[in-house]
């Protein structure tokens, strides 16, 4: 089993649509949680921490259980330039992070 | 603006050559990552370093080492270059740890071809 996995998509939806992406990890005692973007031959970037409360950056809302081991990321009202893989990370702790393989999102007019 | 630069954005190489992949950081920052990207399978960690001249292996070492001289430059050799290490190669910087932020500012990465 893959010490974080998502679902690779890709995600196809129209403009102004709410999607949801979920990952799960396996490694229980994880700290922190965060979500990175990546456009198409570009490198990765922070998009958004998560944590235990949830928390919200205008239209992406990222969500944390740690019961279930998994934290989501949901985007209201959709932009074409949201168009791009989404990378859930898992930091164990200590200096290494955890990469997902990414979910490949679509947005279209 | 934090500033990572790889001397390549695309590399072609021979079955066994040695490959060197710099990456520079302008941003003081004491951890840096080699990471190596493949589909399906996501960024894995090959090496990183927390400080001058210290190196630890990460998820993948095999096949590859690295060299930290001075705090702002992270290298990456290939000693002997083989066609499963085609792939694209991204170095990231990142400040002291702190749990509550995990920004690794990322250089654009290298698309290595070995043949």
């Amino acid at each position: 089993r893959k010490e974080v996995e998502q679902d690779p998509g890709p995600f196809n939806v129209p403009e102004g649509a709410t999607v949801a992406f979920n990952c799960t990890y396996s490694n229980s005692a994880s700290q922190s949680f965060f979500w990175y973007r990546q456009d198409c031959r570009k490198e990765p970037k922070l998009l958004m921490s998560v944590y235990s409360s949830g928390n919200e950056d205008g239209r992406f809302t990222a969500q944390l259980n740690r019961a279930s081991q998994y934290i989501s990321l949901l985007i209201r009202d959709s932009k074409l330039s949201d168009s791009a893989t989404y990378l859930c990370v898992v930091n164990p702790g200590g200096f290494k992070t955890i990469f997902g393989a990414g979910t490949r999102l679509f947005v279209k007019a | 603006d934090v500033k990572v630069t790889q001397s390549s954005r695309y590399l072609v190489k021979r079955t066994g050559e040695k490959v060197f992949l710099e990456c520079v950081q302008d941003m003081d920052h004491e951890n840096m990552f080699w990471y190596r990207q493949d589909p399906g399978l996501g960024l894995r960690l090959i090496y990183f370093s927390y400080d001058v001249k210290m190196k630890e292996k990460g998820d993948i070492p095999e096949g590859y080492s690295v060299s930290r001289e001075k705090k702002e430059r992270f290298s990456l050799i290939l000693e002997s270059a083989s066609t499963n290490q085609t792939s694209m190669y991204l170095c990231a910087s990142r400040p002291p740890s702190d749990l509550s932020t995990d920004t690794q500012y990322f250089g654009p990465g290298t698309r290595l071809t070995v043949l």
